[in-house]
């Protein structure tokens, strides 16, 4: 089976701006869950979807959005970027829910603000 | 309090030795537990996954989950330079979401 796949790997944006980032899960996983990972907060859960509906929410501001689509594809949208924003985005993908399953990682999107 | 802890390291252990991973949770009802191995510039990969009290075995790593004191912790037998990575703990709660900790640093030296 093909792994997670997400895309842009690579990113660079300016404050302001508002980005969007993709996620194919394993093909059959039905949940998708998105982190933020910065070198001094670790992985920061942002949010989990499953069968289209975000089933877990993160401590993080309404800037941050996601959305799953019926053939469980998955996008992130940040809106109004600041710098503090730059960061690697992992998307990662499980049977069935994201708390209790086996979660696989994609290879993630390198996100900087300038 | 952060919900899962872990020593920031590094832990450097030398080549053939035990290494010992350790992580306390903050959540009484968690439930799932994993250990995940990240490489430099890379994203976390799935080593162990415990759900119950006791030992855990596969192939040199050994995953212990202790409950009523809040641990759960990784062995690495015969730690191999390329064992060397940021090992990630991480829990889920009752809120059903996978909380992580910050990692820790291993160094296997020849």
């Amino acid at each position: 089976k093909a792994g997670v796949t997400q895309t842009p790997r690579y990113l660079i944006k300016t404050r302001g701006q508002q980005v969007t980032l993709s996620c194919s899960p394993i093909s059959g996983h039905r949940s998708v869950s998105w982190y933020q990972q910065t070198p001094g907060q670790g992985l920061q859960f942002l949010f989990e979807y499953f069968s289209e509906t975000q089933r877990n929410k993160g401590n993080f501001p309404g800037r941050f959005s996601g959305r799953q689509f019926s053939n469980s594809r998955s996008e992130m949208n940040v809106s109004t970027l600041e710098l503090g924003d730059s960061a690697l985005y992992l998307c990662a993908s499980s049977p069935w829910t994201g708390g209790t399953d086996t979660q696989y990682f994609g290879p993630g999107t390198r996100l900087t603000v300038l | 309090q952060k919900e899962v802890e872990q020593n920031s390291g590094p832990l450097s252990v030398p080549e053939g030795a035990i290494a010992s991973l350790n992580c306390t949770y903050s959540d009484r009802g968690s439930q799932s537990f994993f250990w995940y191995r990240q490489y430099s510039g890379k994203s976390p990969e799935l080593i162990m996954s415990i759900y119950s009290n006791g030992d855990k075995e596969d192939g040199r790593f050994t995953a212990q989950l202790n409950k009523a004191s809040q641990y759960v912790s990784l062995l690495i037998r015969d730690s191999q330079p390329s064992d060397s990575a940021t090992y990630l703990c991480a829990g889920t709660g009752t809120a059903s979401k996978l909380t992580f900790g910050t990692g820790t640093r291993l160094q296997v030296t020849l």
